[in-house]
């Protein structure tokens, strides 16, 4: 199985702080690479899938980059609503796996 | 809009089985497969499996290959997970989801509210 490792584990920011949560894959994925927030007591909710393209409804202010093994998550301007956890998870192969997740705290 | 609505909590003890719902609506769901994350407490998300709603075709998770089975009521647009021979560490949050399949991409765009299964004795 490909391993997904997420950094940081946990992050404090503040309100419109600019943020970026790293997602490494064990080996190759091409830019099959996602991304999830979840929020305390919620089902987690899908923000950009192919590695840059957003959800339909997902705020611009997130944003995907990457490509191979190593991508990234930037939310531009921290909102209140932003503060949860963030997962990767690649489709490259058989099983999906997502990384440990990223907790994002308000500062 | 697109719903997928679980069955309840449920307990259970070691050794018994569970079955969990998702009933979908607001979409075709002959077009959508749908499939199965657990999330252990406090921890993160593991794939269990999917399930093609249209013609039945299953995909398990190495690991649950065995223990799992999906199955879908297309009458009823629900779609169903078995669990058999539960043990302590099954007891997670067991959600379902849409799989959306595109050019280089596998992706869940939309979950069900979750259902808790505690194993306990």
């Amino acid at each position: 199985d490909i391993q997904m490792t997420q950094s940081p584990s946990s992050l404090s920011a503040s309100i419109g702080d600019r943020v970026t949560i790293t997602c490494r894959a064990s080996q190759y994925i091409s830019n099959s690479l996602n991304w999830y927030q979840q929020k305390s007591g919620k089902a987690p909710n899908l923000l950009i899938y192919g590695t840059t393209s957003l959800e339909t409804g997902v705020p611009s202010r997130f944003s995907g980059s990457g490509s191979g093994t190593d991508f990234t998550l930037t939310i531009s301007s921290l909102q209140p609503e932003d503060f949860a956890t963030y997962y990767c998870q690649q489709s490259y192969s058989t099983p999906p796996t997502f990384g440990q997740g990223t907790r994002l705290e308000i500062k | 809009q697109v719903q997928l609505l679980q069955s309840g909590a449920e307990v259970k003890k070691p050794g018994a089985s569970v079955k969990v719902s998702c009933k979908a609506s607001g979409y075709t769901i002959l077009n959508y497969g749908i499939s199965w994350v657990r999330q252990a407490p406090g921890q993160g998300l593991e794939w269990l499996g999917w399930i093609s709603v249209s013609n039945g075709h299953t995909n398990y998770a190495q690991k649950f290959q065995g223990r799992v089975t999906m199955t879908t009521d297309t009458s009823t647009t629900t779609v169903y997970m078995e669990v058999r021979d539960l043990r302590s560490d099954d007891t997670a949050i067991y959600y379902c989801a849409r799989r959306v399949i595109g050019y280089n991409t596998e992706h869940f765009d939309n979950w069900g509210q979750g259902t808790l299964v505690t194993v306990s004795s």
